[in-house]
């Protein structure tokens, strides 16, 4: 089992609909969750990151996490054409102090 | 601040030769990271420094790799001989306290052919 799963997609939505991209992890014993965005070519950017179970927002972004059922996700509402890029889910596990990143989920958002 | 600078931005090189990759991390930041990323593997953490000793090199894929930092300014990314199977991206980031919120630079397009 990978150690930080995500869908490769492409996910593909409308513009202006609600994107939903998740992540799952398998160390249970994780405490920090990030998420990064890479468009084509260019280097990872920070997006968010979350440490406690529920929600937390920032502008369009919404990052939800749960722990019992180790999952993380990210939401992005009222997509846009610019969102269009390959979104990572990272991982600090307990037994390291080193990202694990997940093999990222292409989000293609359609005029 | 200018970010983290890598160079090259692009390296084609032949395998057998020697490939140097260059970082200059962001001015205060005290962690310097080298990640490798391919489409089959994803992004991986190669090494990391902390107030420029190497920490974790475990992700260094083998011998042929090796990564210094002489000063808080400076860092490289040996790899010799390459090998068609080190053609990857490159990147280097750098942070203050850890791996909260790495800043990634361009990163290095390396071809060995």
């Amino acid at each position: 089992q990978k150690e930080v799963e995500q869908n490769s997609g492409p996910l593909s939505v409308p513009e202006g609909a609600i994107a939903s991209l998740n992540c799952t992890y398998s160390d249970r014993g994780s405490q920090s969750f990030f998420w990064y965005r890479q468009y084509s070519g260019k280097s990872p950017e920070l997006i968010m990151f979350i440490y406690s179970n529920g929600d937390k927002e920032d502008g369009r972004f919404t990052a939800q996490l749960n722990k019992a059922s180790q999952y993380v996700s990210l939401l992005i509402r009222d997509s846009q054409p610019s969102d269009s890029a390959t979104y990572l889910c990272a991982v600090i596990p307990s037994y390291g102090q080193n990202f694990v990143f997940g093999p990222g989920t292409r989000l293609s958002v359609l005029p | 601040d200018a970010g983290v600078i890598q160079s090259p931005r692009h390296e084609v090189t032949e395998m057998g030769q020697e490939v140097t990759l260059r970082c200059k991390p962001i001015s205060g930041h005290d962690y310097l990271f080298w990640y490798r990323q391919t489409m089959m593997r994803g992004l991986e953490l190669l090494i990391y420094f902390n107030n420029n000793v190497p920490i974790d090199d475990s992700g260094m894929p083998e011998d042929r790799f090796s990564a210094k930092m002489p000063n808080a300014s400076f860092s490289t990314l040996k790899i010799q001989p390459s090998e068609p199977r080190d053609s990857a991206v490159y990147f280097c980031a750098s942070s203050f306290a850890g791996f909260k919120n790495p800043f990634f630079g361009s990163g290095t397009q390396l071809s060995v052919l």
